[in-house]
């Protein structure tokens, strides 16, 4: 059972450059998140999408976009990518946002350096 | 608004002794409180949760934490720390917005030494 599968791992980029990163869930979860992790701020919500055809704005939404292409699969667009961008993100999911009781279920993290 | 506090960046313990992880929230309501622990490199692991009933809330690899309301405190608890116990972690409280998002702490390393 893979659970929350992010790609790529590892990436390194160039100012203005764009990438997309890759989350995947295979729980049936109907939520899905995106954070990023920064030494010192823990982590900060930068999109969500409570159920499949939505997305909402987070806590730092600037510099990003969302698409949550269907139930399983929800990804993080960088369209001019910054040094400011340079961080860890974590793809993250939960059964129910509503009912449920709320634990997220983790990726394994995309660690991303911008030059 | 919601929020979580770590008072502590890094907490100091001999293996063998008792441990505590700090927290301190702030809600308007009746808090679902979370730890998280992250090993290096790796993704968050889910510990433990408090949603209602018992103070005292047990959870995986030998933790526990307790819940006081009057000192709207969640700190987490082990009586007995192992080396492999070092890592980084964290508090979380669900975020009363309906969307399910939790809203984390700054973290709080946990070095356990021989």
């Amino acid at each position: 059972n893979a659970g929350v599968t992010q790609t790529p791992k590892f990436q390194v980029l160039k100012t203005g450059q764009s990438m997309t990163l890759q989350c995947a869930q295979d729980m049936n979860h109907n939520s899905m998140y995106w954070y990023r992790q920064d030494p010192g701020m823990g982590l900060r919500l930068i999109y969500y999408s409570a159920s499949e055809g939505t997305t909402d704005k987070g806590e730092v939404p600037n510099g990003y976009n969302v698409s949550r292409l269907n139930k399983r699969e929800f990804s993080l667009r960088l369209e001019s990518a910054a040094p400011s961008q340079t961080s860890v993100y974590f793809c993250a999911s939960t059964l129910d946002h509503v009912a449920g009781t709320g634990e997220l279920f983790f990726g394994e993290g995309s660690r991303l350096t911008v030059l | 608004a919601q929020s979580v506090a770590q008072p502590e960046d890094q907490v100091n313990v001999a293996e063998g002794n008792p441990l505590t992880v700090k927290c301190t929230y702030s809600v308007s309501g009746n808090p679902y409180l979370f730890w998280y622990v992250q090993y290096p490199n790796r993704g968050l692991q889910f510990l433990l949760k408090y949603i209602t009933g018992d103070n005292l809330v047990k959870g995986s690899y030998g933790f526990e934490a307790e819940f006081n309301k009057s000192q709207t405190s969640f700190h987490l608890k082990k009586p007995s720390a192992l080396v492999s116990d070092s890592a980084l972690y964290f508090c979380a409280v669900r975020d009363y917005s309906n969307t399910g998002k939790l809203i984390f702490g700054q973290g709080t390393t946990l070095q356990v030494k021989p």
